[in-house]
């Protein structure tokens, strides 16, 4: 029973435009959100996050976005550039410390020059 | 910067060996956890470690053990391999009680079971 979900496995768009990866959890008890991006033949590196008590966080050409009523998330990218092109990971967190994060399965950005 | 390594980056295993997967943080995290990544099924978590000699199963421990002797080296366990076990494996750590709960990864060892 996935926690965390990521429904598009895929996403394409072009250099220079906007993209908009999409995040569901079911779990109420999540309260901290993190994006990590992977590169193949690379780990996971952590890009940003945003707690439960705020809606919007952003760093740079990433914001995310977090719309607790509908447990929805989402990260912007603007604008795209090729070096984005990655696989994008949500984690969520239900307390700080000891719990593991929870994982989407990951949605693979591809940015088209 | 916190630095994670992984012994081995490249691996190729035949069936029913032991393999012995290194993992060492340099940042003195409490917390240490082992993923494999799979197409299209994401980083699913095999094991993880809150201190020194304590072990927590995941969400697939089955085939795996774990050992953690000191606070900054993990170690993943396939005692008898098996070709479904051909995978991406990544280590991260954390710090405990970090409200932030930012795991770090990691490069990955690719393993290969023949």
């Amino acid at each position: 029973d996935q926690q965390v979900k990521q429904n598009s496995p895929s996403l394409s768009v072009q250099e220079g435009r906007i993209s908009i990866l999409n995040c569901d959890y079911t779990n109420s008890m999540f309260d901290y959100f993190l994006w990590y991006k992977k590169y193949p033949a690379e780990g996971p590196t952590f890009l940003i996050s945003i707690s439960s008590i705020k809606d919007k966080n952003e760093d740079g050409r990433f914001t995310v976005f977090l719309n607790k009523s509908a447990k929805h998330l989402s990260l912007h990218i603007v604008p795209s550039q090729p070096g984005d092109s990655a696989v994008y990971f949500c984690a969520a967190s239900g307390m700080s410390g000891n719990t593991p994060l929870v994982f989407g399965k990951g949605t693979r950005l591809s940015v088209i020059a | 910067d916190v630095k994670v390594t992984q012994s081995s980056r490249y691996l190729v295993k035949r069936t029913g060996e032991k393999v012995f997967l290194e993992c060492v943080q340099d940042m003195d995290h409490e917390n240490m956890f082992w993923y494999r990544q799979d197409p299209g099924l994401g980083l699913r978590l095999i094991y993880f470690s809150y201190d020194v000699k304590m072990k927590e199963k995941g969400d697939i421990p089955e085939g795996y053990s774990v050992s953690r002797e000191k606070k900054e080296r993990f170690s993943l366990i396939l005692e008898s391999a098996s070709t479904n076990q051909t995978s991406m494996y990544l280590c991260a750590s954390s710090l405990q009680a970090s409200r932030k709960d930012e795991q770090f990864f990691g490069p990955g060892t690719r393993l290969t079971v023949l």
